[in-house]
C-alpha cells in the first residue's frame, strides 16, 4: 500500500487560513469515509484532529476542519496561530483492511 | 484519564527478537481495538498492526507480516507486540494507539527500538 500524497510543507501568517491536501486512490481515500488527520509537534506523539473525514473530537478547536472530494481529502486551518506549527498527517482505511498514512506536511507559521 | 505506556524498547541485533508491551489505564481496555504505529527517526508514520477488542481479529502491515505478532491480555489491560527476525529498517519509535470512531484517539509516548549490529 503506497503512502498517501501530501505536500511536504505549507506556511502562513498568523490569522491566515491554510489547506493541506491528501491524495490517495479509490482503494483508500476515495473508497471510504474513514479519513483522519493528526498533528505532531516535534518530540511528541501525534494528536487526533479529525476523524471520519470531517468530525472533530471534543476539545479540538473549530478552527480545524476536514473535507473530502473523490480521492483527495483536505484539512483546513483558519485563524492560524503560532501554536499550530508542527507536522500534519492524514490517514485512511484501505480495501485491504489496513491503515495508510500520508508522508506528512510541515506547517510553518511565519 | 486515558494513559497508554509503552515499554520494552532498546537496542537489538539484526535477526533477533524483542517484545514490546503497552499498559493501558483510564478506560475500559477490553472494549477497544488497539493498533501499533511506528515512526522511523526523522520519518513519517507507518501503520504496523491492529487487534480487535477481543483479540480474535489481527491484521498486519506488509512490511511486518510474518515477523511480528500482536496480542493482548484484557485481564491485565495490556497490549503486546512480539517482533522477530528484526531488520535494521525496523528501527523506529513504536506507539501503542487506541482507536475509536475510526480515529486513533489516544497515543502512548512511544518506545524506541534500535536494530543495529
Amino acid at each position: 500500500q503506497s503512502a498517501l500524497t501530501q505536500p511536504a510543507s505549507v506556511s502562513g501568517s498568523p490569522g491566515q487560513s491554510i489547506t493541506i491536501s491528501c491524495t490517495g486512490t479509490s482503494s483508500d481515500v476515495g473508497g471510504y469515509n474513514f479519513v483522519s488527520w493528526y498533528q505532531q509537534v516535534t518530540g511528541k506523539a501525534p494528536k487526533l484532529l479529525i476523524h471520519e473525514v470531517s468530525n472533530r473530537p471534543s476539545g479540538i478547536s473549530n478552527r480545524f476542519s476536514g473535507s473530502k472530494s473523490g480521492i483527495t481529502a483536505s484539512l483546513s486551518i483558519s485563524g492560524l496561530q503560532t501554536e499550530d506549527e508542527g507536522t500534519y498527517y492524514c490517514c485512511s482505511y484501505t480495501n485491504t483492511s489496513s491503515l495508510v498514512f500520508g508522508g506528512g506536511t510541515k506547517l510553518t507559521v511565519l | 484519564q486515558v494513559q497508554l505506556v509503552e515499554s520494552g524498547g532498546g537496542v537489538v541485533q539484526p535477526g533477533r527478537s524483542l517484545r514490546l508491551s503497552c499498559a493501558a489505564s483510564g478506560f475500559n481496555f477490553r472494549d477497544y481495538a488497539m493498533h501499533w504505529v511506528r515512526q522511523a527517526p526523522g520519518k513519517g508514520l507507518e501503520w504496523v498492526a491492529v487487534i480487535s477488542y477481543d483479540g480474535n481479529y489481527k491484521h498486519y502491515g506488509d512490511s511486518v507480516k510474518g515477523r511480528f505478532t500482536i496480542s493482548r491480555d484484557n485481564s491485565k489491560d495490556s497490549l503486546y507486540l512480539q517482533m522477530s527476525r528484526l531488520r535494521v529498517e525496523d528501527t523506529s519509535v513504536y506507539y501503542c494507539v487506541r482507536v475509536a470512531a475510526m480515529g486513533l484517539d489516544y497515543w502512548g509516548h512511544g518506545t524506541l527500538v534500535t536494530v543495529s549490529s
